[in-house]
């Protein structure tokens, strides 16, 4: 059974503070990694797929990378408007186009 | 494009009411998923569907849930009877095959007092 674990569970940071949240895969044949975000109240927000260990995607302050065993989206001198809930969710070989999420990290934004 | 479309976007029910969700998925999309989330339990993906057949409804928690898609713009997913444990946040989700990469709706609040 495919496991995503995210750490950590919360993370306050000061606008400007660069930093890193984890997202640790457990799949046999990894077909895709995907990063979302989600604001309260509101469905998740697709940021990015990764499909193979090495790749990167960047999107404005975001930078996600992947390995054999975990993804790291870093978050580059953060803005208040970054808060949110970061998803991670992953698709095996048997799973179609079947996601297993992570429980997110809470990032917290402050001035 | 108009993004995921569902409705209605909150519901208060009663124990025992017959509950329908709905959603319409983005044009072009061969994909569509249902997912619940709760605080305790995350995201927890339903039954998903692949040019309107159901593929996969292990998540579907028993037998009073039941999910439709009879044409490549219209899902239901009904509870009946419902209970206060399904009260969660319902999401419906599309896709296209080709990028695995799942849009999400708004999502349905259901509260089952």
């Amino acid at each position: 059974e495919d496991q995503v674990t995210q750490s950590p569970e919360a993370l306050r940071l000061q606008e400007g503070e660069s930093s890193s949240l984890n997202c640790s895969y457990t799949v046999s044949g990894l077909r895709g990694l995907f990063w979302y975000r989600q604001d309260p109240g509101k469905g998740p927000e697709f940021l990015f797929t990764l499909y193979s260990a090495g790749e990167e995607k960047e999107k404005e302050r975001l930078k996600a990378t992947l390995t054999k065993k975990e993804s790291f989206l870093h978050i580059t001198a953060p803005k208040p408007e970054d808060s949110a809930t970061y998803l991670c969710a992953v698709v095996g070989p048997g799973g179609g186009n079947k996601l297993t999420f992570g429980t997110g990290t809470q990032l917290k934004v402050e001035l | 494009d108009a993004g995921v479309i569902q409705s209605p976007r909150h519901e208060v029910t009663e124990m025992g009411q017959e509950v329908t969700l709905r959603c319409k998925p983005i044009s072009g999309h061969n994909s569509l998923f249902w997912y619940r989330q709760t605080m305790m339990r995350g995201l927890e993906l339903l039954i998903y569907f692949n040019n309107n057949v159901p593929i996969d409804d292990s998540g579907m928690p028993e037998d009073r849930f039941s999910a439709k898609m009879p044409n490549a713009s219209f899902s239901t997913l009904k509870i009946q009877p419902s209970e206060p444990r399904d009260s969660a946040v319902y999401f419906c989700a599309s896709s296209q095959n080709r990028d695995g990469a799942q849009y999400f709706g708004p999502g349905t609040r259901l509260l089952v007092l």
